[in-house]
């Protein structure tokens, strides 16, 4: 199994920072990634695929970037609605493995 | 965009069969362009992925369940359903049933997802 490592656990920023989350795999997934958003009670949410490609509807404050094993989200600028658990994903293998998610706080 | 909704009982006694079923609705789940995938999530836990199956009937599931899952799809019914055999307390969770595309191999639509409580 790929086994999927995000940093930080959580974090605590300001409306209007920069945030950055990283995603480790540990083995080489190409640019086989997802990463998704989960608010309490919801069904999480694709944000991002294949590493850098910005879902349909999603806004442009987030991205995403890495190949390999190393990944990261970015959100340039955070808002009121990000606070959230973000999760990433590797989709390169069988069985399909989350990290363990990103707690954003505002 | 397919809605999935997801049902079945929310109370499952230890050591019996959990048996959930997914509705796909505002698309054929006959289509050869998804695999159609349950995950689950503990309270205040991650995610983890507990299988999938083609139109073709064919599956994948996660070695660490493989012994006791089993996932089927009904085409009339556009349908498609878990088992999950010899239940514990560590099968509660919340359930998902979602989409996986073919091509990018992302999870595009998600049910909302539905409790179940392993307890006697």
């Amino acid at each position: 199994d790929i086994q999927m490592t995000q940093s930080p656990s959580s974090l605590s920023a300001s409306v209007g920072d920069r945030v950055t989350i990283t995603c480790r795999a540990s083995q080489t997934t190409s640019n086989f990634l997802n990463w998704y958003l989960q608010k309490p009670g919801k069904a999480p949410k694709l944000l991002i695929y294949a590493a850098s490609s910005l879902q349909s509807g999603v806004p442009s404050r987030f991205s995403g970037s890495g190949s390999g094993t190393d990944f990261t989200l970015t959100i340039s600028s955070l808002q009121p609605e990000d606070s959230a658990t973000y999760y990433c994903q590797q989709s390169s293998s069988i069985p399909r493995m989350f990290g363990q998610g990103t707690k954003v706080e505002i | 965009q397919a809605q999935l909704q997801e049902s079945g009982p929310g109370l499952v006694k230890p050591s019996q069969t959990l048996s959930l079923t997914c509705t796909v609705s505002g698309g054929s789940i006959r289509s050869d362009t998804y695999y159609w995938s349950w995950i689950r999530q503990p309270a205040g836990k991650g995610l983890e992925w507990i299988g999938r199956i083609y139109i073709t009937g064919d599956t994948n599931y996660n070695p660490s369940l493989k012994s006791r899952v089993s996932i089927s799809i009904d085409t009339s019914k556009n349908q498609f359903s878990l088992n999950l055999s010899s239940v514990t307390a560590a099968d509660t969770a919340v359930y998902y049933c979602a989409r996986e595309t073919t091509n990018h191999l992302l999870f595009d639509s998600w049910g909302q997802g539905t409790l179940v409580t392993v307890s006697s």
